[in-house]
């Protein structure tokens, strides 16, 4: 059974760097050929897709997002991460992260999902 | 712009049969693959369909999923109590590079 679990700080200042990590269990992270994800949940909104990354590391970004943002991978580990910059108070919010969400929907959706992480952005 | 549009609220009662809708564009639904999520809040959400008609093992088939066109639609029937959740439908986007999510639709059972 694969499980993935968020870890990373709760609160942000505005202006500094959100950063996050995924840890994945159960499975090999390097092989299967998946697609890795992050996705938000803005209080009382919907969800946000910010990005996905193949395991070998080809990436897509929610192009409103994409200036801020990195993501990476570290397969030694089983984790992948992802680094906010210049946080506001817009981006707070509960962070999932999730296997799938692959380049063009050629996969089976985000089958396994974290249980989600709220980073809050204030001062 | 690329967005995925669903109805903010959808209801029923026990027993019921109820579908919600999401209304894309040629450069999402139209050309990619839909899939559908159930989310209760402060919790992780579950695929209950992918790839327009699929469900993944250990979903009801109570639930079922649909497109056409630049439309597509998930199907819920025999409404249950522990139904009542956010759903929200989700298709990559040419024009963006990537994926978009509906705004969600809020199902309330009676």
């Amino acid at each position: 059974q694969v499980q993935l679990q968020e870890s990373g700080p709760g609160l942000v200042k505005p202006s500094q760097t959100l950063s996050l990590t995924c840890s994945v269990s159960g499975g090999s992270f390097s092989t299967g050929g998946y697609y890795w994800s992050w996705i938000r949940h803005h209080p009382g909104k919907g969800l946000e897709w910010i990005a996905s990354m193949y395991y070998s590391g080809s990436t897509y970004y929610n192009p409103s997002l994409k200036s801020r943002l990195t993501i990476s991978v570290d397969t030694s580990k089983n984790q992948f991460s992802l680094k906010l910059i210049s946080v506001t108070a817009a981006d707070t919010a509960v962070y999932y992260c999730a296997r799938g969400l692959g380049y063009r929907g050629y996969d089976s959706g985000a089958d396994y999902w974290g249980q989600g992480t709220l980073v809050t952005v204030s001062s | 712009q690329s967005v995925l549009t669903q109805p903010p609220s959808a209801s029923g009662t026990p027993g019921q049969r109820v579908t919600i809708s999401c209304s894309g564009s040629s450069s999402n639904i139209g050309t990619n693959t839909v899939n559908w999520y159930q989310h209760l809040p402060g919790t992780a959400p579950k695929l209950l369909v992918y790839s327009n008609n699929q469900r993944p093992s250990g979903v009801p088939d109570r639930f079922s999923g649909s497109k056409s066109g630049t439309s597509a639609s998930l199907a819920i029937s025999g409404l249950q109590s522990e139904d009542e959740a956010d759903y929200y439908c989700a298709a990559w986007d040419d024009s963006l590079n990537g994926w978009l999510f509906g705004g969600g639709t809020k199902l309330t059972v009676l």
